[in-house]
């Protein structure tokens, strides 16, 4: 059974940094491709980057909303995603959720797998 | 970036009620289109891919159609565990982007 368990969440003051982990589990992730998505109290759903795996270059792309203040990383050793969060704004808060992406052929990739999602709060 | 417009906002039906949702996209994005179930403090789940799939282990009432920059999400017979928020999303290009939202809530 996949399992994606998001961590790290909490409250941080605007300006400051916070990391997120998502532990997975029940497939291979050193060969999956990773995002992650938030989603604002009562908003809708907002991709904010993702990294490939490292066998096709573990490269990163990031929304233009979070790049230079977002980085993403993994650790393969540890079956586990990272979401370091720098010089963090009243609106990054959120519900951060890691999900994996799946490619599908030629017909684009799908977010299959989600995890409960960790809330970052940012306020003074 | 790639705007995704769903109408309605919300839409109220009934158990047994046939439900369309559009999703527009503001360029062509050929068949690259998914769609999500969110139910309320839960994660979303994915229920179609490449615009038609249908994802493992979900109900056939579901189904999607459409190509280019307009699509549809159809629900065939509404269940009482379908009521919740649906979402599409175009994977053509990244920053992927999401419509805002569709409610659906019983009548």
């Amino acid at each position: 059974e996949v399992q994606l368990v998001e961590s790290g969440g909490g409250l941080v003051k605007p300006g400051g940094s916070l990391r997120l982990s998502c532990a997975a589990s029940g497939f291979t992730f050193s060969k999956a491709w990773m995002s992650w998505v938030r989603q604002a109290p009562g908003k809708g759903l907002e991709w904010i980057g993702r990294i490939r795996s490292k066998s096709d270059g573990g490269t990163t792309d990031y929304a233009a909303p979070v790049k230079g203040r977002f980085t993403i990383s993994r650790d393969d050793s540890k079956n586990t995603l990272y979401l370091q969060m720098n010089s963090l704004k009243t609106e990054d808060t959120a519900l951060y959720y890691c999900t994996t992406e799946r490619e599908r052929g030629f017909r684009g990739y799908s977010f299959d797998y989600w995890g409960q999602g960790t809330l970052v709060t940012v306020s003074s | 970036d790639i705007q995704m417009t769903q109408s309605p906002s919300s839409l109220s039906a009934s158990v047994g009620d046939r439900v369309t949702i559009t999703c527009r996209a503001s360029q062509s994005i050929s068949s690259y289109l998914n769609w999500y179930q969110q139910k309320a403090g839960k994660a979303p789940k994915l229920l179609i891919y490449a615009a038609s799939s249908l994802q493992s282990g979900v109900p056939s009432t579901f189904s999607g159609s459409g190509s280019g920059t307009d699509f549809t999400l159809t629900i065939s017979s509404l269940q009482p565990e379908d009521f919740a928020t649906y979402y599409c999303q175009q994977s053509y290009s990244t920053p992927y982007t999401f419509g805002q939202g569709t409610k659906l809530e019983i009548k």
